[in-house]
């Protein structure tokens, strides 16, 4: 059925280190991720993207991670600034314009 | 450009009333998702339009429904509301050509 799945609920880290977030996803025919980060009161903001004919891409700070052959996503998040606390979401599309989200991570950066 | 915007913001409701939910796109994008987040189940696709007709729907009775109009302004009801309904609903936009989908703040919704 449809489902992406975290590993963990939560994560802490120590402001400063890098952060990485792991998302299990089912449908081996999804050829497009996001991840999203939310912050309390607000709805999902746009983090990152990777297309399936990738295994690698960068962003300011972010890299996404793809690995077709164990379905596995990860996001990595370079020198985690206090401003990183949020929940993260993993996301494959399923079908036009419709995502499955996985759980979320919680991200707690420690001082 | 303004993002995407969503009325009311919250909203208190009693079981058996309907509610509907309005959600304006950014400017130029002519595809609309609506999806429901709840602690139990997290984000959960409900349906998706595009040029006025719904391309993609979820896994949600037909109490759920929705529109959108020519100018890309969706709407979506809820008849008949359930405790369970409690949750915030969100909608995002996006452009004809991309995945990338744009949020907007979401409706709270509590049903007593």
């Amino acid at each position: 059925g449809e489902s992406v799945g975290l590993h963990l609920p939560t994560l802490s880290v120590q402001e400063g280190d890098n952060s990485i977030i792991n998302c299990a996803y089912s449908n081996s025919a999804s050829d497009y991720f996001i991840w999203y980060k939310q912050e309390s009161g607000k709805g999902p903001q746009f983090i990152i993207d990777i297309r399936s004919n990738m295994d690698k891409r960068q962003g300011q700070r972010v890299t996404v991670l793809l690995n077709k052959t164990v379905k596995h996503l990860s996001l990595q998040i370079a020198a985690t600034q206090p401003g990183d606390s949020a929940v993260y979401f993993c996301a494959e599309k399923w079908g036009a314009q419709k995502l499955v989200f996985g759980q979320g991570t919680r991200l707690t950066i420690n001082p | 450009k303004a993002g995407v915007t969503q009325t009311p913001r919250y909203l208190i409701k009693t079981r058996g009333q309907q509610v509907t939910l309005s959600c304006s796109p950014i400017s130029g994008h002519r595809s609309v998702s609506w999806y429901q987040q709840t602690p139990g189940q997290g984000l959960q696709f409900l349906f998706e339009y595009f040029s006025e007709t719904q391309r993609n729907k979820g896994n949600f009775p037909g109490r759920f429904s929705g529109r959108q109009f020519s100018n890309s302004r969706s709407e979506m009801n809820v008849s008949t509301l359930e405790l369970g309904d409690s949750a915030l609903y969100l909608c995002a936009s996006s452009h004809r050509d991309t995945y990338e989908q744009y949020f907007g703040p979401g409706t709270r919704l509590t049903v007593t």
